[in-house]
């Protein structure tokens, strides 16, 4: 058990629906990344917080959005949905910078129909 | 173009043998990680390297950080078959840990 703590743990919604993605970092990790996994692919950098404020995006789309709150934990919403945003979303929480060693929840399956 | 290069993408191998993969950039990194990743459950961090031409050992793993920091290795001694897994490699570029793309190994009994 990593400790991260993403919820729900599979979605299933329509296309052009909206969802929310929680995660709950570790005790006391400050950084939260977020991350899209599809089929057999690496995985790809969405964004990053840290204790609260956004440090850096990747290749997020405009329909995605972040945010991490007062208490730490973070939310991705994701609108529009297409069906090629099928995929497994996870989170992943560090300590603090320069130390970026990170712990990452058991995922979101998020399947679009 | 991935800012980290695994190779081989993909490997399949009889229990008992060897094998290296490989974690290339053009960039220096102030460390890289190694991660394995099991079907259906996050990435879990096997070890970091940090100082140029480090080795480090985990059992029957060994990892190694090029002397120029730009890239690094992951031996496997006596592959088993719970070796099996997406091995992943990651570092730090303006606040973004970033992946390659993973080297997936098949350990077959």
């Amino acid at each position: 058990d990593s400790g991260v703590t993403q919820t729900p743990k599979h979605l299933i919604t329509a296309t052009g629906q909206r969802v929310t993605l929680r995660c709950s970092p570790r005790s006391g990790d400050l950084s939260v990344y977020w991350y899209q996994q599809s089929l057999d692919q690496g995985l790809q950098f969405l964004i990053h917080y840290y204790n609260g404020e956004e440090r850096a995006k990747g290749n997020i789309l405009e329909r995605f959005s972040a945010q991490q709150f007062p208490d730490l934990h973070s939310e991705l919403n994701l609108s529009s949905l297409e069906l090629g945003d099928s995929a497994l979303y996870f989170c992943a929480s560090s300590p603090d910078r320069p130390n970026t060693e990170a712990f990452f929840g058991q995922g979101t399956r998020l399947t679009v129909v | 173009t991935q800012l980290l290069e695994q190779s081989p993408q993909f490997l399949s191998i009889q229990e008992g043998e060897n094998l290296t993969v490989y974690c290339n950039s053009s960039s220096v990194f102030s460390s890289l990680q190694w991660y394995r990743q099991e079907p259906g459950e996050g990435p879990v961090l096997l070890v970091t390297v940090v100082t140029g031409g480090e080795v480090k050992k985990l059992k029957r793993l060994t990892f190694q950080f090029g002397d120029a920091r730009k890239d690094s290795s992951l031996h496997i001694t006596a592959a088993q078959p719970g070796d099996t897994g997406l091995y992943l490699c990651a570092g730090v570029r303006a606040q973004k840990l970033v992946f390659g793309q993973g080297t997936r190994l098949t350990i077959n009994p």
